[in-house]
């Protein structure tokens, strides 16, 4: 039984440039939920979906980000015009139902 | 605004030595209550986790002690080894709104 997979597990991107990170949940989980940290800080939570559906968007900035989590595939969450303050690991977490959240291996963004 | 506040930030044990980190929280409507592990480069991983139905959950080598009255619970880590040097985080949630503590790196000297 596969864990939450995430790829790429390392993503390179000049200053302008997009970003697309994915998340495959858990078999069976249909919640997501998608954190921010920064090296040497707690995990910042950004936004939280269902399929096709998203339930919390409140920790996610209001211009360049956006999430998405649709009936087939990953979960992507999009940042747009990346800029070097973006550079952080983005963990992605599912669960099956509203409880314990099983994390992926995260991706690292660096912005160049 | 921070919900769950944890402590210390950082904490040295020595091998053997009973590991303690700290949290409180505000929200009253916060019902579970897990502990996560994070090594270096790695996601964080459930550990342990409490219910406010009790005071006291042990898994082996790691307990949780929660107190509702003053909403706090702590990790303790008896016979603390070096391979459990890493960062933990407490959290808190109700429903899906969970929130992190800031995390406590610990390092367990040999």
């Amino acid at each position: 039984n596969a864990g939450v997979m995430q790829n790429p597990r390392h993503l390179v991107r000049r200053r302008g440039q997009e970003a697309r990170l994915r998340c495959s949940p858990m078999k069976g989980h249909s919640h997501v939920y998608w954190y921010r940290q920064l090296p040497e800080e707690g995990l910042k939570f950004m936004v939280y979906l269902q399929k096709e559906n998203i339930i919390d968007e409140s920790g996610m900035p209001k211009e360049r980000f956006s999430a998405e989590f649709p009936k087939e595939g990953p979960s992507i969450l999009r940042i747009q015009q990346v800029v070097r303050g973006d550079s952080a690991a983005y963990f992605c977490a599912s669960s099956r139902s509203q409880e314990t959240q099983y994390f992926g291996p995260g991706t690292r963004l660096l912005v160049l | 605004q921070q919900q769950v506040k944890q402590s210390p930030q950082s904490l040295i044990v020595q091998k053997g030595g009973i590991s303690i980190i700290n949290c409180a929280y505000e929200n009253t409507a916060f019902d579970y209550f897990p502990w996560y592990q994070q090594f270096p480069g790695k996601g964080p991983a459930l550990l342990i986790a409490i219910r406010p139905d009790v005071s006291e959950k042990k898994e082996g080598r790691f307990t949780i002690s929660f107190n509702k009255s003053a909403k706090q619970f702590s990790l303790h880590i008896m016979d603390s080894q070096p391979g459990d040097s890493a960062t933990y985080f407490c959290a808190a949630s109700k429903d899906n709104d969970m929130r992190f503590g800031a995390g406590t790196r610990l390092t367990v000297k040999p």
